[in-house]
């Protein structure tokens, strides 16, 4: 099975309007962590934020917000005000207390196209 | 400012060739970190390293070896290079962690092509 799910293979987007790139997850583990990352087209991966699973709130950074719901098991990345140099590949990612904290798993990704 | 390079961005080689993926990070890290990426599959663990000299397979291993000699280089060997092993292959590290929130950084990228 999945552990990590992205549904959206690819998103089209407007200049300066809000997107939401699904992440759904599966875990028996009470203790992990998820993680978003953007790949430009250069390649190099670039971490953007991350939600504990017993954190409270929804994280954020800057224009980027976590949709947090838990009983749901989802993780959606909202950008607000989307810029052009937002085009990239998306790729949503879980650490498990299982799998002794220092691996990541990773969906398969999600293109964001951003038009003028 | 941290940094992890790897060796070549783009790579082309032939079938049954021996190659080696090189990785150097600068962060004193403990792990290290071997994935590809192939469209619709997102990043897959080959291999991972949490000391010099330690090693322990990932997702795809077979085809692939390892070798860490000091703590700041990883290396990926294809032993017998073949076609389907043509692939980004994106190296990473991070310190060794109890925290669930501790981030892997990553290298550029190498595009490897085999003929």
């Amino acid at each position: 099975a999945q552990k990590i799910t992205q549904t959206q293979p690819g998103m089209f987007v407007q200049e300066k309007e809000a997107v939401t790139l699904d992440c759904t997850y599966d875990t028996s583990d009470p203790s992990y962590g998820l993680f978003w990352y953007k790949q430009p087209s250069s390649g190099e991966m670039i971490f953007l934020i991350y939600q504990g699973s017993y954190d409270q709130q929804n994280a954020t950074e800057g224009r980027y917000s976590l949709n947090f719901q838990k009983a749901r098991k989802s993780a959606n990345l909202v950008i607000s005000a989307s810029q052009l140099g937002d085009s990239a590949m998306y790729f949503c990612a879980m650490r498990e207390i299982g799998t002794g904290f220092q691996k990541l798993v990773f969906g398969t990704g999600t293109r964001l196209l951003v038009s003028p | 400012d941290v940094k992890v390079t790897q060796s070549s961005r783009y790579l082309v080689k032939r079938t049954g060739e021996k190659v080696f993926l090189e990785c150097v990070q600068d962060m004193d890290h403990e792990n290290m970190f071997w994935y590809r990426q192939d469209p619709g599959l997102g990043l897959r663990l080959i291999y991972f390293s949490y000391d010099v000299k330690m090693k322990e397979k990932g997702d795809i291993p077979e085809g692939y070896s390892v070798s860490r000699e000091k703590k700041e280089r990883f290396s990926l060997i294809l032993e017998s290079a073949s076609t389907n092993q043509t692939s980004m292959y994106l190296c990473a590290s991070s310190t060794p962690t109890s925290s669930l929130g501790e981030t892997q950084y990553f290298g550029p990228g190498t595009r490897l092509l085999v003929l």
